[in-house]
C-alpha cells in the first residue's frame, strides 16, 4: 500500500537558519503530494502541494519539488522564523482514491 | 460555518463507555474523512464518505467503531465499549470537489479522546 516516510524530529533551528525536512513516498500510481502544517492548538492546514513530476509547490517562503525519480518531496525554507514552529506532515493522495495518506509528522522548533 | 467544526474538543470516557464524536464539515463539501491520530504519530485513515455514502471503511480498527453521515452533511463517529487503546485525537476533514488531482482536505481541530 501507499506510505510516506518523514525524517524524525524534533528539528531545532535558530531563527534565519535554512530548513530541510525530508519526505519520501511509496505509491502504486501517480500521486499528488502535499505538505500540511499544524500550528499549536490548531488543525492541520495545507501548506503547499504538487500534482506532477518536477512541479514545485510554494507558499509562505516554503518550497518542495516533486521528484518522481527519487520518490521524494522534501520541504525547504531559506530562512525560518520563530512563527514557523509547528508540526509538518507530508502526505500523498492517489488519483482516483481521494484519501490522503500522511507521514508521522516532523516537529520544528525555531529559537530566537 | 467558516471551517470544519468538531465537538466535543475533549472527551474523557470510562473504559466500556460508548462515545459519539461530531463533525460539521464545510457547507457543500462532498467528501468527508475521519482520521485517528495517536500521540506523536501522523493521522491514520479510518473512513471516507462521499455525500451520505460510506465508500471506504477499511481503516476502522474494529467493529466497535461506526460512522454515519445520514444527510450528507454532519457526520458522527461512534465508538462502543471504549478501550484504553482508543485514546487518541480524532480528526475530521472535508473536501470539494470530489477528489481529483491535488484536492485540498480541510481539517477540524479534532476531538481528544482519553479513555480511563
Amino acid at each position: 500500500g501507499d506510505s510516506v516516510t518523514q525524517m524524525e524530529g524534533p528539528v531545532t533551528l535558530s531563527e534565519e537558519a535554512f530548513l530541510t525536512i525530508n519526505c519520501t513516498y511509496t505509491a502504486t500510481g501517480y500521486p499528488s503530494l502535499f505538505w500540511y502544517v499544524q500550528y499549536p492548538g490548531e488543525g492541520l492546514q495545507l501548506l503547499l502541494k504538487a500534482t506532477k513530476a518536477d512541479d514545485k509547490g510554494s507558499n509562505k517562503g516554503f518550497e518542495a519539488t516533486y521528484r518522481k525519480e527519487t520518490t521524494s518531496f522534501h520541504l525547504e525554507k531559506g530562512s525560518v522564523q520563530v512563527s514557523d514552529s509547528a508540526v509538518y506532515f507530508c502526505a500523498l493522495s492517489e488519483r482516483g482514491s481521494y484519501i490522503p495518506t500522511f507521514g508521522r509528522g516532523t516537529s520544528l522548533i525555531v529559537h530566537p | 460555518g467558516a471551517g470544519v467544526s468538531q465537538s466535543p474538543r475533549y472527551k474523557v470516557a470510562k473504559r466500556g463507555q460508548d462515545v459519539a464524536l461530531r463533525c460539521d464539515p464545510i457547507s457543500g463539501h462532498v467528501s468527508l474523512f475521519w482520521y485517528q491520530q495517536a500521540l506523536g504519530q501522523g493521522p491514520e485513515f479510518l473512513t471516507y464518505f462521499q455525500n451520505e455514502a460510506q465508500l471506504d471503511k477499511s481503516g476502522l480498527p474494529s467493529d466497535r467503531f461506526f460512522a454515519e453521515r445520514p444527510e450528507g452533511s454532519v457526520s458522527t463517529l461512534k465508538i462502543q465499549r471504549t478501550q484504553q487503546e482508543d485514546s487518541a485525537v480524532y480528526l475530521c476533514a472535508s473536501s470539494f470537489p470530489v477528489g481529483g488531482e491535488g484536492t485540498e482536505a480541510f481539517f477540524g481541530q479534532g476531538t481528544r479522546l482519553t479513555v480511563v
